[in-house]
């Protein structure tokens, strides 16, 4: 299986910063990484797919890049509805691994 | 509107059995290939298995291969995950998410989740 490693586990921030995820795959998965936010008692909800494409209607601050096995996710201009955990999922093969997950807090 | 709504969660005693269903709406789910993915409480999430469109390919995670079976209807909108010999460890919300049937598709749409609660 791929493993999925994201740094760091919690990150403390304030509104208006800039922050970057990293996501680290134990092989190769090409492009194939995607970005997910879960607030506390919902489902968690796609932001960025295939490395850097933004899912419809995610506010621009949300970039992605990277490729191979290293993964960035950045958010510029934090605003209040952005402290969340994030997760990264790698859609290259079976099974579809997630990372631990990122928890951002105020 | 695509809407993914799961149901049949509950509390369940060790060794037990549930079935899950999954009921989607807003689209045609035979164009879609289907996953369920759990979260433990406080947890990350974890993916449990996979269907196709057709149900000709299905996965699932070692943690539950043998125990858990992914299904569909695709006529009445239905994905199942039959669950059987429950474990304490299996205490979890239970999400099901749909997959673009392209390579590499991530889970666009979640349903809202079913809590399943494995304790005597």
């Amino acid at each position: 299986d791929i493993q999925m490693t994201q740094s760091p586990s919690s990150l403390s921030a304030s509104v208006g910063d800039r922050v970057t995820i990293t996501c680290r795959a134990s092989q190769s998965i090409s492009i194939y990484l995607n970005w997910y936010h879960q607030k506390p008692g919902k489902a968690p909800k796609l932001l960025i797919y295939a490395t850097s494409s933004l899912q419809s209607g995610v506010p621009s601050r949300f970039s992605a890049s990277g490729s191979g096995t290293d993964f960035t996710l950045s958010i510029s201009s934090l605003q209040p509805e952005d402290f969340a955990t994030y997760y990264c999922q790698q859609s290259y093969g079976a099974p579809r691994t997630f990372g631990q997950g990122t928890k951002l807090e105020i | 509107e695509v809407q993914l709504v799961e149901s049949g969660g509950g509390l369940v005693p060790p060794g037990g059995s549930l079935r899950l269903s999954c009921a989607a709406s807003g689209f045609t789910l035979t164009g879609f290939e289907m996953n369920w993915v759990r979260q433990p409480p406080g947890k990350g999430l974890e993916w449990l298995s996979y269907i196709s469109s057709s149900s000709t390919t299905i996965y699932y995670a070692d943690s539950v291969k043998g125990r858990f079976t992914i299904s569909r209807d695709n006529a009445k909108n239905l994905v199942y995950l039959q669950m059987n010999s429950l474990r304490a460890e299996d205490t979890a919300i239970y999400y099901c998410a749909r997959e673009g049937v392209r390579g590499g598709d991530p889970f666009d749409y979640w349903g809202q989740g079913t809590l399943v609660t494995v304790s005597s």
